[in-house]
């Protein structure tokens, strides 16, 4: 168990819906990482936040928006879902950007 | 075109056998290079981290490696073991960006 949470484990959606993931980090983290699993693509980072501010971002489509709370827990809300967003959303922690980063167990979506 | 390659997409090996892994990377500059195991389904876990300066770092039975002149890095299990079977992953950090290799399936058989 590597202390991160994610919720809810399974998602299955229709195309043009949206929906929020939910992460809570390691207790202490300050950095929340978000990442795409699917099949043909590999991992993708999507975007970074430390402390409530955004970091950094990699492949996060317009379609796609995270924030940070105050109890530095975060949220991955994806919209007009389209049958390629099926994958595994991850979310990983960490104390500081260099730092080991703890992967949450996942949020399997499908996009039918 | 991938910055990060990795090679053999799949493995098998008998239990107790060692086995290396390679890692090609076009990233540069880097700030550091991660190795991760990962289960089936299961979130990615972080076996090594080096710094660009950094040649070699052990955790245990695994052992990874970094040329900067080769732009390579290799990960070296020894005495492999049936929990070992799972996708290992090279990644590379540079200012705030990951860059992911698709993996090595590694598969170890009594």
């Amino acid at each position: 168990d590597s202390g991160v949470t994610q919720t809810p484990k399974h998602l299955i959606t229709a195309t043009g819906q949206r929906v929020t993931l939910r992460c809570s980090p390691r207790s202490g983290d300050l950095s929340v990482y978000w990442y795409q699993q699917s099949l043909d693509q590999g991992l993708q980072f999507l975007i970074q936040y430390y402390n409530g501010e955004e970091r950094a971002k990699g492949n996060i489509l317009e379609r796609f928006s995270a924030q940070q709370f105050p109890d530095l827990h975060s949220e991955l809300n994806l919209s007009s879902l389209e049958l390629g967003d099926s994958a595994l959303y991850f979310c990983a922690s960490s104390v500081e950007d260099e730092e080991t980063q703890y992967f949450g167990p996942g949020t399997r979506l499908l996009v039918l | 075109k991938n910055q990060v390659e990795q090679s053999p997409q799949s493995l098998i090996i008998l239990e107790g056998k060692n086995c290396t892994l390679q890692c090609n990377y076009t990233v540069s500059p880097f700030s550091n290079l991660r190795w991760y195991k990962q289960d089936t389904g299961r979130g990615p876990v972080s076996l090594t981290i080096m710094t660009f300066s950094e040649n070699t770092k052990s955790n245990g039975r695994y052992t990874a490696t970094l040329d900067a002149d080769t732009k390579q890095s290799s990960l070296h299990i020894t005495a492999s073991q049936l929990s070992d079977s799972a996708s290992y992953i090279c990644a590379l950090y540079n200012f705030n960006k990951f860059y992911f290799g698709s993996g090595t399936k590694l598969n170890v058989k009594p």
